[in-house]
């Protein structure tokens, strides 16, 4: 069974400083997809950024950046210079063939 | 062009009634799912249609719970005799094919309360 895990609850930052969201994970799979994904108050779910697992190169989108440990399974986020509009749950996701599967998220609030 | 819309945006129900909720997936969009989103809670995968093939019911959490997908585009989530653990917010996602390297587009969800 495949397995996502989100250990921080909640998280805050102050505006534009960095934070780290971590996830790790538990797959037997060798290929697979890992995503982050926020979802903001609206509730409207878009993806942040993905990286595929047989890349060994980290993904970066912008001020987002994930630091992808395949050996130790580990997938975090960071986010540079936060904004106010970072502000949202933060869900990590593994995908393999046809399952996906989500971790609990991480609330993260960014503070004026 | 238009993303995942979901209908009704609330529904508040009474325990013991039946309940559907409704989702459009973006046009072309084969793979289509179904996930729960208690509160606090991340994202619990209940079904998924691909294409003509049979769906994944393996998430549904009761016989309680049924979904169809007509024509290969707008599905229904329906819950029977509904029960207050039922409360919690429906969201529908659809991708360009069933394979779980592509991105998922959300809907904006339904918040369902039984009462």
């Amino acid at each position: 069974a495949q397995t996502v895990t989100q250990s921080q609850p909640e998280m805050s930052v102050q505006e534009a400083e960095t934070v780290t969201l971590s996830c790790t994970y538990d797959t037997s799979e060798n290929n697979y997809y890992l995503f982050w994904y926020k979802q903001p108050p609206s509730r409207q779910m878009i993806l942040v950024i993905r990286q595929e697992a047989y890349k060994q190169q980290n993904a970066t989108e912008n001020r987002f950046s994930v630091n992808f440990q395949k050996a130790a399974k580990s997938f975090s986020l960071k986010i540079s210079d936060s904004q106010l509009g970072d502000t949202a749950m933060y869900f990590c996701a593994l995908g393999n063939n046809n399952d996906m599967r989500f971790g609990a998220g991480t609330r993260l609030t960014v503070k004026p | 062009g238009a993303g995942v819309s979901q209908s009704p945006s609330n529904k508040v129900t009474e325990k013991g009634k039946d309940v559907e909720l409704r989702c459009d997936p973006i046009s072309g969009h084969t793979a289509l799912y179904w996930y729960r989103q208690s509160l606090g809670q991340g994202l619990e995968f209940l079904i998924y249609f691909q294409g003509n093939s049979a769906p994944d019911k393996s998430g549904l959490p009761s016989d309680r719970f049924s979904a169809e997908r007509t024509g290969g585009s707008v599905s229904t989530l329906t819950i029977q005799r509904t029960q207050q653990e039922d409360s919690a917010v429906y969201l529908c996602a659809s991708s360009s094919r069933g394979r779980s390297y592509n991105e998922q587009f959300f809907g904006p969800g339904t918040r369902l309360t039984v009462l």
